[in-house]
């Protein structure tokens, strides 16, 4: 199975700044790689697919990147909105698996 | 407007078993994969399983943990998905939620997400 280790845990972070969070994979996924946002009590929502394709209607200060299995989730300027726990998940083969969280808290 | 709706959470005992159903709307349903994916309470995203389109054999990938226990089906006449679950263990308590894959045969992301439907086992 791939593993997908997700960090940080956790971060603490002020309105405007730049938040980065990194989603490591224990083997070569090309770039099937995708990112999720998930708010309390709701459901994940789609933020990057395929490492660094923006979803349509997901605004452009969320980017993603690959560097070999190595994969970053960047928010340019954080927003109120923005506070939420963030999930990547490989594609590449099954079991689909995800990282474990990312909490990003005020 | 692409909705998914599940239904069919509850209680049930140890070894018993639950159906859980995902309605769709708004796309055309019998050309996606459809997955399930979970989440036990206060922890991260399991996926569960998927099933893909008729046109890619319908066939389908579950995790190890519930292999052989869940059964995922589609009614693309009716655009709903079912996830059959039998010999269900305590560990088995999580929120389920029914999301959307792709056209391209196996599901390269998830999206949209259904709002999740609660099955809890307990005695």
């Amino acid at each position: 199975d791939i593993q997908m280790t997700q960090s940080p845990s956790s971060l603490s972070a002020s309105v405007g700044d730049r938040v980065t969070i990194t989603c490591r994979a224990s083997q070569r996924i090309s770039s099937y790689l995708n990112w999720y946002q998930q708010k309390p009590g709701k459901a994940p929502k789609l933020l990057i697919y395929a490492a660094s394709s923006l979803l349509s209607g997901v605004p452009s200060r969320f980017s993603g990147s690959r560097s070999g299995t190595d994969f970053t989730l960047t928010i340019s300027s954080l927003q109120p909105e923005d506070f939420a726990t963030y999930y990547c998940q490989q594609s590449y083969s099954t079991p689909l698996t995800f990282g474990g969280g990312t909490k990003v808290e005020i | 407007e692409v909705q998914l709706v599940e239904s069919g959470g509850g209680l049930v005992q140890p070894g018993r078993s639950l159906r859980l159903s995902c309605t769709a709307s708004g796309f055309a349903f019998g050309d996606y994969a459809m997955s399930w994916v979970r989440q036990a309470p206060g922890k991260g995203l399991e996926w569960v399983g998927f099933i893909r389109s008729e046109p890619y054999g319908g066939t389908t990938e579950y995790a190890a943990s519930v292999k052989g226990r869940f059964t995922i089906s589609r009614d693309d006449s009716k655009s709903i998905a079912y996830m059959q679950m039998n010999s269900l263990k305590t560990e088995d308590t999580a929120v389920y939620f029914c999301a959307r894959g792709t056209t391209y045969g196996d599901p390269n992301w998830f999206d949209p997400w259904g709002q999740g439907t609660l099955v809890t086992v307990s005695s």
